[in-house]
């Protein structure tokens, strides 16, 4: 099974500061790459897809790149709601994996 | 508007089984993959298992494979998941998710979850 190792496991920063998020795949996943968000209490929310097409209805602040083995989502400028946790998937093989996920929290 | 509700959850004893039922309203259900994904308290996503739109292929992790067996009934729209020979290490909150488009396997709708507990 493909391995996906988040980094880092915590990020503290502030309101208004660039986040930048690492996945980093076992073996290539090719471009089958999708980021989420997830609150207390909710369930994930579907940010990016094919490593760096963003979801219907997703701010432009977030965006997503990389191919092959390693991935990086960046929120350019973060605003309070953006606080959460951040987990990788791939689709690349069978079974499908996640992350460890990243928290990015208030500094 | 899609709708994901999911039910089945509880308290069962390790040994036991229980099963889950997605219903799905909103959509073409037929046309797309489904999954289940699970979350244990305070951990991370594990992807349980997944089916394909006409039923006929169907996916596991190799922590339920051989206990849990997928099913889909497009004439109700609906999912199940079998959980049998349940461990504490299922105990989570299962998720019924659906993907972006109909070959995809990135899930952009969640239904609301149900909690599985698996204590004596």
């Amino acid at each position: 099974e493909i391995v996906l190792t988040q980094s880092p496991v915590i990020l503290s920063l502030s309101p208004g500061e660039r986040a930048t998020l690492s996945c980093r795949a076992s073996q290539t996943v090719h471009s089958y790459l999708a980021w989420y968000q997830q609150k207390p209490g909710q369930a994930p929310r579907l940010l990016i897809y094919d490593a760096s097409n963003r979801a219907t209805g997703i701010p432009a602040r977030f965006s997503g790149s990389g191919s092959g083995t390693d991935f990086t989502l960046t929120i350019s400028s973060l605003e309070p709601e953006d606080f959460a946790v951040y987990f990788c998937q791939q689709r690349s093989s069978w079974p499908l994996t996640f992350g460890g996920g990243t928290r990015v929290e208030i500094k | 508007e899609v709708q994901l509700l999911e039910s089945g959850g509880g308290l069962v004893q390790p040994g036991g089984s229980l099963r889950l039922s997605c219903a799905a309203s909103g959509f073409t259900f037929s046309t797309y993959p489904m999954s289940w994904v699970r979350q244990a308290p305070g951990k991370g996503l594990e992807w349980v298992s997944g089916i394909v739109g006409r039923g006929d292929s169907t996916y596991y992790a190799d922590s339920v494979k051989g206990r849990f067996i997928i099913s889909r009934d497009n004439s109700k729209n609906t999912m199940s998941l079998q959980m049998n020979s349940l461990r504490a290490d299922d105990t989570a909150v299962y998720y019924c998710a659906k993907p972006t488009y109909d070959t995809s396997w990135f899930f952009d709708d969640w239904g609301q979850g149900t909690l599985v507990t698996v204590s004596s």
